[in-house]
């Protein structure tokens, strides 16, 4: 079956770039996703990338993919304290298709 | 509009007892889905709703029900309640035409 895989943690320093990386084993993976998770809420989506793009600029945000090798990133940039939170990877392998793949989340701590 | 809402918040039950975990959406969605979230595996879909009157097994279905009651209500109901079965149980559903999965906040549910 179709896997995702994120490292659990990351730790960043106010104002620099934090870089969360994902890979995914479903060669047909067509969407990617990035949700994020803050304390004690649902997941909300941040941004969506199709398999026929590289990469993805939004404000902050960039996601870079890399078909080849199945790796998807996300750049956070400039750091906030706001930007604490769990974020989450996940795929589909077609519009509509009702299952997500969800990886397993990495928690961002921004230090001071 | 409220979004996608979940009832209780919290429940702590014991081995064996039953109980039933509610979810309504008020956006006119046409697909719900149950997941449980446990840490470090990320989010496992349990159960979803396509439309109305559909249901379908997602990847962690055993000692669970659903029930779509109408297209803006979708239950999670928990025959006997096992200590596996504690968990972060999130509702979320999705528009017919749309990439986003919107959640609800979560139920956190303690089987002891």
């Amino acid at each position: 079956g179709e896997d995702v895989e994120q490292s659990l943690f990351l730790s960043v320093r106010e104002g620099d770039s934090s870089v969360i990386n994902c890979t995914y084993t479903d060669s047909s993976s067509t969407y990617l996703y990035w949700y994020k998770q803050e304390p004690g809420a649902g997941l909300q989506l941040l941004t969506y990338i199709f398999s026929n793009m590289d990469m993805k600029q939004d404000q902050r945000l960039t996601v870079l993919l890399n078909k080849k090798d199945k790796h998807l990133s996300l750049r956070i940039a400039d750091t906030q304290t706001g930007d604490s939170a769990i974020y989450f990877c996940a795929e589909s392998n077609n519009f509509g298709n009702e299952k997500l793949t969800f990886g397993t989340g990495t928690r961002l701590t921004i230090i001071p | 509009n409220a979004g996608v809402t979940q009832t209780p918040k919290f429940q702590v039950l014991k081995t064996g007892q039953s109980m039933t975990l509610q979810c309504a959406q008020d956006m006119n969605h046409n697909s719900m889905y149950w997941y449980r979230q446990d840490p470090g595996m990320g989010l496992r879909l349990i159960y979803y709703s396509a439309s109305e009157g559909t249901t379908d097994k997602g990847e962690v279905p055993n000692g669970y029900n659903v029930s779509r009651l109408n297209k803006r209500e979708f239950s999670l109901r928990l025959e006997s309640a096992a200590p596996s079965q504690t968990s972060v149980y999130f509702c979320a559903s999705r528009a017919r035409s749309a990439y986003e999965q919107y959640f609800g906040p979560g139920t956190r549910l303690t089987v002891t």
